[in-house]
């Protein structure tokens, strides 16, 4: 099993849908969570953090769940530039290696 | 401010040959990391260094590939006797935090192609 799953997609939406992928950890000690976006032929951006309480930037939101170990991000009201893969990544305590997950890829159409 | 910069931005070489890959982090930062990344797959952690602690070799596939990070800046990734499923782009990024706490910002990569 790996350390960090996604949700393997392709997500191909409606402009203006909701879409909400998922990520899940195996590591129960991961302190540190974050979602970023990698455009084609680009390199990774952070997104978000995820904070334990969960945390929303404008259309994002990013949720935690610690007791089912796994991390969420929604998009609501889908953009076209929206479109790119997603990258879940997780980060244990003291340690600095970050695991990635393989990406979601997400793709919004007119 | 200056972010990431990787050099070469593309690399061809020979199989068997070896090949130096350079990565100029964030000024002030004090966390350098190398990924690995295929065609169409995920991000593969190579190694780790922060400020003047032993480096996180624990991601490197085999003993074909070493870094370095001289002075605590500049950072060097050499694999020797190049293979061609070395073949990907290879992701520097660094970041402020200590504990690798911190966000981590990515260079554009080298695409490295062995023949």
């Amino acid at each position: 099993r790996k350390e960090v799953e996604q949700d393997p997609g392709p997500f191909n939406v409606p402009e203006g849908a909701t879409v909400a992928f998922n990520c899940t950890y195996s590591n129960s000690a991961s302190q540190s969570f974050f979602w970023y976006r990698q455009d084609c032929r680009k390199e990774p951006k952070l997104l978000m953090s995820v904070y334990s309480s969960g945390n929303e930037d404008g259309r994002f939101t990013a949720q935690l769940n610690r007791a089912s170990q796994y991390i969420s991000l929604l998009i609501r009201d889908s953009k076209l530039s929206d479109s790119a893969t997603y990258l879940c990544v997780v980060r244990s305590p003291n340690a600095g290696k970050s695991t990635f997950g393989d990406g979601t890829t997400l793709t919004v159409k007119p | 401010g200056a972010g990431v910069s990787q050099s070469p931005s593309n690399k061809v070489t020979e199989k068997g040959k070896d090949v130096e890959l350079r990565c100029d982090p964030i000024s002030g930062h004090t966390a350098l990391y190398w990924y690995r990344q295929s065609l169409g797959q995920g991000l593969e952690f190579l190694i780790y260094f922060q400020g003047n602690s032993a480096p996180d070799k624990s991601g490197l596939p085999s003993d074909r590939f070493s870094a370095e990070r001289t002075g605590g800046s500049v950072s060097t990734l050499t694999i020797q006797r190049t293979q061609q499923e070395d073949s990907a782009v290879y992701l520097c990024a660094s970041s402020k935090g200590t504990s690798g706490s911190g966000t981590q910002y990515f260079g554009p990569g080298t695409r490295l192609l062995v023949l």
